[in-house]
């Protein structure tokens, strides 16, 4: 089973709001990706990190959504400014690198 | 770029019962290859991964799953389904690099009837 938390397990948000997600991934996985599962489970890559630094990250994510793993703390995804298109299951994996992800429960986001 | 196909949306089984459950990928190169199951309210649970070697692959639950480079699948199956066995399956394909994101199919939900 995976180690790695997501917390909180569910956000409710106003449209504009800051809506803020923290993940732990398993120890000894460098690598950390974030996801965007929505209703229709269409899943979107949004950004992973080696350690501290970013990989790669989608536009959008350059945008309105900043992401951070420091050292010795959880990684976070933050949106700036909560759109309703926004609600999804936000999910945090992570890997050995080549191996499989390991796929936290994930922060459900309800923008109203 | 890659993709991933699972024609079935749904699929209704009878509690034991075999469950053939089907994923298309389309790359050119070398793909990493799997299946996760979601349960409800949950996040994604590993139940098979294929690499490279030996075209069949066993994987958790029950499950195992035959790889074929011809015919650009990955098709899992299990001999005899449990009503827990109903979830959402989602077939999933990485490239052969370093930290590479996944590209995901939109799952199978999977329904097993007592």
């Amino acid at each position: 089973n995976s180690k790695v938390i997501q917390t909180p397990r569910y956000l409710v948000k106003g449209q504009g709001q800051k809506a803020k997600m923290r993940c732990i991934p398993e120890k000894g996985h460098p690598v950390v990706f974030w996801y965007q599962q929505n209703k229709n489970n269409e899943f979107k890559f949004l950004i992973n990190f080696q350690n501290q630094e970013v990989l790669q990250q989608i536009d959008m994510t350059e945008k309105r959504f900043s992401a951070e793993c420091p050292s010795n703390s959880p990684c976070s995804l933050e949106i700036q400014s909560s759109e309703a298109g926004d609600s999804a299951l936000y999910l945090c994996a992570s890997s050995q690198g080549y191996a499989e992800q390991f796929f936290g429960p994930g922060t459900r986001l309800t923008v109203l | 770029a890659q993709s991933v196909t699972q024609p079935d949306a749904r699929v209704t089984v009878s509690q034991g019962a075999s469950l053939q459950l089907r994923c298309k990928y389309s790359y050119s190169g070398t793909p990493y290859l799997f299946w996760y199951v979601q349960y409800p309210r949950q996040g994604l649970q590993l139940l098979l991964k294929y690499y490279s070697g030996d075209p069949v692959v066993q994987g958790v639950n029950g499950f195992e799953a035959e790889f074929s480079k011809s015919n650009s699948s990955f098709h899992p199956r299990k001999a005899s389904v449990h009503w827990s066995d109903s979830a959402v399956y989602f077939c999933a394909v990485s490239v052969d690099n370093y930290a590479q994101g996944l590209t995901f199919g939109l799952g199978t939900r999977v329904s097993v009837f007592p």
